[in-house]
């Protein structure tokens, strides 16, 4: 019964490349949502998606940055043309619906841009 | 002002000794709070739900106050392994689906 999977761990891009992250949600969750956290500080929204929707995407940068979760296969957080601001912890959390026991997070990609 | 507020410590007791963590919020309409844990470079875990008549895991006790908008976190009998950051947790202005996160507190345990 494997946990919300997310890869890779850790993320090396040099600026101007491209970084895609990838969460898989735990078996029966159809629900996930993307949080960036910046060195020393809390976590922040990004997005929230269900199957091939975007439910509320209010916290995501309006340039670079985009989100899917299609029909088959991960979620993919996107981001374009890096720069090394965007150096962070990027954790995905999944539930069955709605959040009423809370959400389960993945490990995290460590995303350094050098 | 910022939708989950926390003193961010850090905190350092003593191996064995009561520990509190408040929490204000700022969204009054906030119907779910969680408190979550976060040990340095790893994701953050639920450690408990906050309902509104308090509710108690073991060494662990949390309380809502909703007319001031506030919760709290109690830890009794600390233990070394409860060195982390805690995490106060509502749900967000726009809606349910969406939980804020405050920017934690740091507990160190003195042995």
């Amino acid at each position: 019964n494997a946990g919300v999977m997310q890869n890779p761990r850790h993320l090396v891009r040099r600026r101007g490349q491209e970084a895609r992250l990838r969460c898989s949600p735990m078996k029966g969750h159809s629900h996930v949502y993307w949080y960036r956290q910046l060195p020393e500080e809390g976590l922040k929204f990004m997005v929230y998606l269900q199957k091939e929707n975007i439910i509320d995407e209010s916290g995501m940068p309006k340039e670079r940055f985009s989100a899917e979760f299609p029909k088959e296969g991960p979620s993919i957080l996107r981001i374009q043309q890096v720069v090394r601001g965007d150096s962070a912890a990027y954790f995905c959390a999944s539930s069955p619906a709605g959040i009423l026991n809370g959400y389960t997070f993945g490990s995290g990609t460590r995303l350094t841009v050098v | 002002r910022k939708e989950v507020e926390q003193d961010p410590g850090p905190f350092n007791v003593p191996e064995g000794a009561t520990v509190a963590f408040n929490c204000t919020y700022s969204n009054s309409a906030s119907q779910s709070f969680f408190w979550y844990r976060q040990d340095c470079r790893k994701e953050p875990k639920l450690l408990m739900s906050v309902y509104s008549s308090g509710n108690e895991d073991g060494r662990f006790t949390a309380q809502l106050n909703r007319a001031s908008q506030y919760i709290s976190l109690l830890i009794r009998d600390s233990k070394l392994s409860d060195s982390a950051t805690y995490l106060c947790v509502v749900n967000g202005r726009e809606g349910a689906q969406k939980l804020v996160f405050g920017q934690g507190t740091r507990l160190t345990i003195n042995p």
